[in-house]
């Protein structure tokens, strides 16, 4: 119930081209879906995020994806380029609580 | 832009000894949180703050785990007997309110118990 199931593990993408990282959740809940991009060595840092009453969001390159009814949500990298290589992790905060629940996270590598 | 700042930045104990992480948060947030990441792992909530209380913790956050903010500015995770499998990357996090903002981590503290 608390878990957020995320797809693909890793992922690699020629330059240019779009990059889909997957998420699904159980718990109905969740009220706030936001994304992280990590460096390695640094911190998770919020690149976009989203609420259940809206099915897309998009800034810039970056759009995340909302399906309400099939509890599941997306992040779309439109023109990856190298530097987007890092790891992608989703996650859903439960509206009763303080906590967020991360995915287990995508590698995104971007070939030049 | 302002941001959650973490000491040390890499730390090595002996198994069994106490160790703080230290953490600043964004001077006007008002919940404070502890996660952290395994290597190669997802990252992990350990416990939320807010009023100089717990406000939710996980099960990894045992009787070893404590938490205070001691001065005001200061968030402190304390791990009172490391064990092998406390090496990992802690990192701080604050947020200014509960609905409509996310959090902001720090870039972290690297525990390695030997």
């Amino acid at each position: 119930q608390q878990q957020v199931k995320q797809s693909p593990q890793s992922l690699i993408v020629q330059k240019g081209g779009i990059s889909i990282i997957n998420c699904a959740y159980e718990n109905t809940a969740f009220d706030y879906f936001p994304w992280y991009q990590q460096f390695p060595g640094k911190g998770p840092a919020l690149l976009i995020a989203i609420r259940p009453d809206v099915s897309e969001k998009k800034e810039g390159r970056f759009t995340i994806s909302f399906n309400k009814s099939a509890k599941q949500f997306s992040l779309h990298i439109m023109d990856s380029q190298p530097g987007d290589s890092a790891t992608y992790f989703c996650a859903a905060r439960n509206s009763g609580t303080y906590k967020y629940i991360f995915g287990t996270g995508t590698r995104l590598k971007v070939l030049a | 832009e302002p941001e959650v700042t973490q000491t040390p930045s890499h730390q090595v104990t002996q198994m069994g000894q106490e160790v703080i992480l230290r953490c600043v948060p964004i001077s006007n947030h008002l919940y404070f949180y502890w996660y952290r990441q395994i290597l190669g792992q997802k990252v992990e909530f350990l416990v939320s703050f807010y009023n100089n209380e717990i406000s939710e913790k996980s099960e990894i956050f045992d009787d070893q785990f404590s938490v205070e903010r001691p001065d005001g500015s200061n968030f402190t995770l304390k791990i009172r007997s490391t064990k092998l499998e406390d090496s990992a990357m802690y990192f701080c996090a604050s947020q200014t309110e509960r609905s409509g903002n996310t959090i902001y981590f720090g870039e972290g503290s690297w525990l390695t118990v030997v």
